[in-house]
């Protein structure tokens, strides 16, 4: 069965740190889309790729918040330097012309 | 952009009956419907989908019914079982493949 890989599962930090989260999209699809999660705010989407290209990241903060594909295999999502509000699940998720299928996020925790 | 509501955000329900979601979207450009189940610890995982040119879909227990007109779609699921318990969250978009926009989930429960 194919997956969506994220990792790592949890991640737990200061303040002020640097954070990468990694995702293997699933092989063959072309999109890939990164998700944050809250109970307050729900599922927001981040920034989308295809064909490895950004094509939307109006969803993040920029001055914090990057996210790239350095090939069709890997998808980054990097905040620096990370704040409390940061703390959420993020979820990467992947398609081709196909409903999306999600990984089982990073749990992140900025103290 | 696409704005989507969902209701109710919980509901309880014995096992054996009927639960119902119901979700709006605004943009009337969006023709396709998912919905996902979300167990805890796990990601969303897609449960049954609906395109615009669909009025209803089914799916064993699961159906989903859909009127454009109106712009909401529904989520039926019958004969509840207590490993339907999760969280469900409804989404638009307007083409497969781009990015779902999300309602903010109906926490479901299914007591023995």
């Amino acid at each position: 069965d194919a997956r969506v890989t994220q990792t790592p599962r949890h991640k737990v930090t200061e303040m002020g740190q640097e954070v990468t989260m990694r995702c293997q999209p699933i092989l063959g699809h072309n999109t890939v889309f990164w998700y944050r999660q809250t109970m307050m705010q729900g599922l927001e989407l981040l920034a989308y790729f295809r064909n490895r290209a950004p094509l939307d990241d109006s969803g993040m903060p920029k001055d914090r918040f990057s996210a790239e594909m350095p090939d069709a295999t890997l998808a980054t999502l990097k905040i620096q330097p990370s704040e409390p509000r940061d703390s959420a699940v993020y979820f990467c998720a992947s398609g081709f012309n196909s409903p999306l299928h999600f990984g089982n996020g990073t749990r992140l925790t900025v103290t | 952009g696409e704005n989507v509501e969902q209701h109710p955000s919980t509901l309880s329900v014995q096992e054996g009956d009927s639960a119902v979601i119901k979700c709006t979207y605004s943009d009337s450009a969006s023709n396709y419907f998912p919905w996902y189940k979300q167990e805890l610890g796990k990601g969303p995982q897609l449960i049954i989908d609906i395109r615009s040119n669909v009025g209803e879909k089914k799916d064993q227990r699961i159906a989903v019914t859909l009127n454009k007109t109106a712009k909401h779609f529904s989520l039926h699921i019958t004969e509840t079982q207590p490993e339907d318990s999760a969280v469900y969250f409804c989404a638009a978009n307007p083409n497969s493949g781009y990015a779902l926009n999300f309602g903010k989930g109906t926490s479901l429960l299914v007591t023995p």
